[in-house]
């Protein structure tokens, strides 16, 4: 009963420095999105990804950039890390199409230095 | 027309009081409105939702009210416990061309005190 997994749940990046946030699903869920979360400012859409094999920007897609791998994983990657990304950063699914519930994981915390 | 407005940002009751967040929204395709109950370093996960079609619904000390007319909804939490003191966060739901978006409100920062 593992849900949704992201790795790394923490990491420290230098101005400049990539790196990818992975998360995995065991649900069989269509639907995966990457939010961030700012104090004060909710949950952020970054990406998602309606389905296996399509992704779609979000309200804050700008210095990101995601696969959709297979079913199961989708990953972020930031290509060149900047101090206003540093954030919280979860990812979470859902069986899509209408269905509801939105399932996150415990999330990535980021900080660029 | 995204937006999702949430208030207060923080509330402090007292054990055995009622807390009440409250929540508005602009677009009227929204059709599925859940709330989402975060601790200290956890991510959300769901508390109670509901679709437009009713204006209650309760599962135990939880209980959304929906105003349709009003766009507006709300979370109460009667004989609210210490445990209960996490963030809370609106959300509004709709069915676009690619599956189902979410909009978050800011959340609110609940305490409960012993």
């Amino acid at each position: 009963n593992a849900g949704v997994t992201q790795t790394p749940k923490f990491q420290v990046l230098k101005t400049g420095q990539s790196m990818t946030l992975q998360c995995a699903q065991d649900m069989n869920h269509n639907s995966m999105y990457w939010y961030r979360q700012d104090p004060g400012m909710g949950l952020r859409l970054i990406y998602y990804s309606a389905s296996e094999g399509t992704t779609d920007k979000g309200e804050v897609p700008n210095g990101y950039n995601v696969s959709r791998l297979n079913k199961r994983e989708f990953s972020l990657r930031l290509e060149s890390a900047a101090p206003s990304q540093t954030s919280v950063y979860f990812c979470a699914s859902s069986r899509g199409q209408g269905a509801g519930e939105l399932f996150f994981g415990e999330g990535s915390r980021l900080t660029v230095l | 027309q995204q937006q999702v407005k949430q208030s207060p940002q923080s509330l402090i009751v007292q054990k055995g009081g009622i807390s009440i967040i409250n929540c508005a929204y602009e677009n009227t395709a929204f059709d599925y409105f859940p709330w989402y109950q975060q601790f200290p370093g956890k991510g959300p996960a769901l508390l109670i939702a509901i679709r437009p079609d009713v204006s209650e619904k309760k599962e135990g000390r939880f209980t959304i009210s929906f105003n349709k007319s009003a766009k507006q909804f709300s979370l109460h939490i009667m004989d609210s416990q210490p445990g209960d003191s996490a963030t809370y966060f609106c959300a509004a739901s709709m069915r676009d061309n690619y599956g189902q978006n979410f909009v978050f409100g800011p959340g609110t920062r609940l305490s409960v005190l012993p």
